[in-house]
């Protein structure tokens, strides 16, 4: 069974550009959650994707937009970077839409964003 | 408001001398409470999770319980290796909000 995947390890941007941010769910899980963690902080929920619908989000502007696909794979895009938005971005999936009792989430390894 | 917090911020401690983590919460409709262990850098590995009052869980040194307002992270005679950060998350709804973490260093 492999576990969350998620790619970049590491990446550097400048203000205002765009990045996306691409995480592979644990095998047979169909629910993916992101998250963004800045140093010395708990991770913040951005929002969660259940069978490529966005199924609740976090505080977080429009400019954090995502997508799931029927892989199950995801992608997290932030347009007009700013130096704030450098965190950890962490991905979590978890079995299924999360109905009754809460669901365990799975993290993978994070992608390092760094805005300059 | 709901929010989770957690104490002490940081904890040190000798080589096999246990303590407890407190993960405390005021959110309504708990669905589930997570503990969770985060190294420098990496993702948060799961450790446990609790559904109701009474409930408690074990897995080696660790153990956790839970209250209807607060949980408590037990570790009995912690080794070096268990220094980490120690996470807690509450879901409700649907949202999952972690705590701010316990940076838990053991020495030698």
């Amino acid at each position: 069974e492999t576990g969350v995947t998620q790619s970049p390890t590491h990446l550097i941007k400048t203000r205002g550009q765009q990045v996306t941010l691409r995480c592979s769910s644990q095998s047979g899980h169909n629910t993916v959650s992101w998250y963004q963690q800045a140093l010395g902080q708990g991770p913040q929920f951005i929002f969660q994707y259940y069978r490529e619908e966005e199924n609740g989000r976090g505080n977080f502007p429009p400019r954090f937009s995502g997508l799931q696909f029927p892989n199950y794979s995801s992608e997290l895009n932030v347009n007009a970077l700013e130096l704030d938005d450098s965190a950890l971005y962490l991905c979590a999936s978890s079995p299924s839409g999360g109905a009754g009792r809460g669901e365990t989430q799975y993290f993978g390894p994070g992608t390092r964003l760094l805005v300059l | 408001e709901d929010q989770v917090t957690q104490s002490p911020e940081a904890l040190r401690l000798q080589e096999g001398e246990s303590s407890s983590l407190n993960c405390s919460y005021t959110v309504s409709g708990l669905r589930g409470l997570f503990w969770y262990r985060q190294d420098p850098g990496k993702g948060p590995e799961f450790l446990f999770t609790l559904y109701s009052a009474g409930e408690e869980k074990e897995k080696e040194r660790l153990k956790a319980t839970l209250t209807k307002k607060e949980s408590f992270l037990h570790i009995t005679a912690p080794k070096p290796e268990d220094s980490a950060t120690y996470l807690c998350a509450v879901n409700y709804g649907q949202n999952f909000v972690f705590g701010p973490g316990t940076r838990l260093s053991v020495l030698p």
